[in-house]
C-alpha cells in the first residue's frame, strides 16, 4: 500500500539555520504530495503542495520539489525562525474517490533563538 | 469561508466509557469529511471518511465508529473506550484540488 516516510525528530536548530526535513514515499501512479504543519496546540494547516513531477511547492519561505525519480519531497527553508517551531507532516493523496491523505509520522522542529 | 468546529476541545474519560466526538462544518455543502487520529508521538492515521449523509467508509478496524446524520455533521463514537484510544482526533474536509482543511482537534485522554 501507499506509505510516507519522514526523518525522525526532533530536529533542533538555531535561528537562521538552514532546514531540511526528508520525506520519501511509496505509491503507485502519480500522487499529489503535501507538507502540513501543526503548531503547538493547534490542528494541521496546509503548508505547501505539488501535484506532478518536478513541481515545486512554496510558502512562507519553505519549499519542496516533487522528485519522481527519487520518490522524494524534501522540505527546505533557508533561514528558520523561532516561530517555525512546529511538527511537520509529509503526506500524499492518490486523487481517488475521497481524496484520502496518507501521512508520514511527523517531524518536530525546535528552533532556538 | 469554510469553518470546522470540533467539540469538545479536550476530554478525559475512563476505560470502558462511551465516546461521542462531534464535528460540524460551515460554509460548504456536501463536503467529503474525514476523521484522523494522532496518537502520542506518532503520525496521523485516517480512521473514517464520508462522501455524504449516511455514507461511511472505515480505513482501520477498531472499536470506533462514525456516523453522518446530517450533511455538515460528522460524529465519531465508541461504546467502550480503550487506553489505546487516547490521542488527538482531527476532523477534516476536502477543499478541492486534493487539499484538506483541518479542524482544531479534540484531545482525548483515556485513563
Amino acid at each position: 500500500g501507499d506509505s510516507v516516510t519522514q526523518m525522525e525528530g526532533p530536529v533542533t536548530l538555531s535561528e537562521e539555520a538552514f532546514l531540511t526535513i526528508n520525506c520519501t514515499y511509496t505509491a503507485t501512479g502519480y500522487p499529489s504530495l503535501f507538507w502540513y504543519v501543526q503548531y503547538p496546540g493547534e490542528g494541521l494547516q496546509l503548508l505547501l503542495k505539488a501535484t506532478k513531477a518536478d513541481d515545486k511547492g512554496s510558502n512562507k519561505g519553505f519549499e519542496a520539489t516533487y522528485r519522481k525519480e527519487t520518490t522524494s519531497f524534501h522540505l527546505e527553508k533557508g533561514s528558520v525562525q523561532v516561530s517555525d517551531s512546529a511538527v511537520y507532516f509529509c503526506a500524499l493523496s492518490k486523487n481517488n474517490a475521497g481524496n484520502m491523505l496518507t501521512f508520514g509520522g511527523g517531524t518536530r522542529l525546535m528552533v532556538k533563538p | 469561508s469554510q469553518t470546522i468546529h470540533q467539540w469538545p476541545a479536550t476530554l478525559v474519560q475512563p476505560v470502558g466509557s462511551p465516546l461521542s466526538l462531534e464535528c460540524t462544518v460551515e460554509g460548504t455543502s456536501n463536503p467529503n469529511l474525514y476523521w484522523y487520529r494522532q496518537a502520542a508521538g506518532r503520525g496521523l492515521q485516517l480512521l473514517f471518511y464520508s462522501v455524504g449523509i449516511g455514507q461511511i467508509s472505515s480505513e482501520v478496524p477498531q472499536n470506533l465508529s462514525a456516523s453522518r446524520p446530517q450533511d455538515r455533521q460528522f460524529i465519531l463514537s465508541s461504546k467502550k473506550l480503550l487506553l489505546s484510544d487516547s490521542g488527538f482526533y482531527l476532523c477534516a474536509l476536502d477543499r478541492g484540488a486534493d487539499t484538506q482543511y483541518f479542524g482544531p482537534g479534540t484531545r482525548l485522554t483515556v485513563l
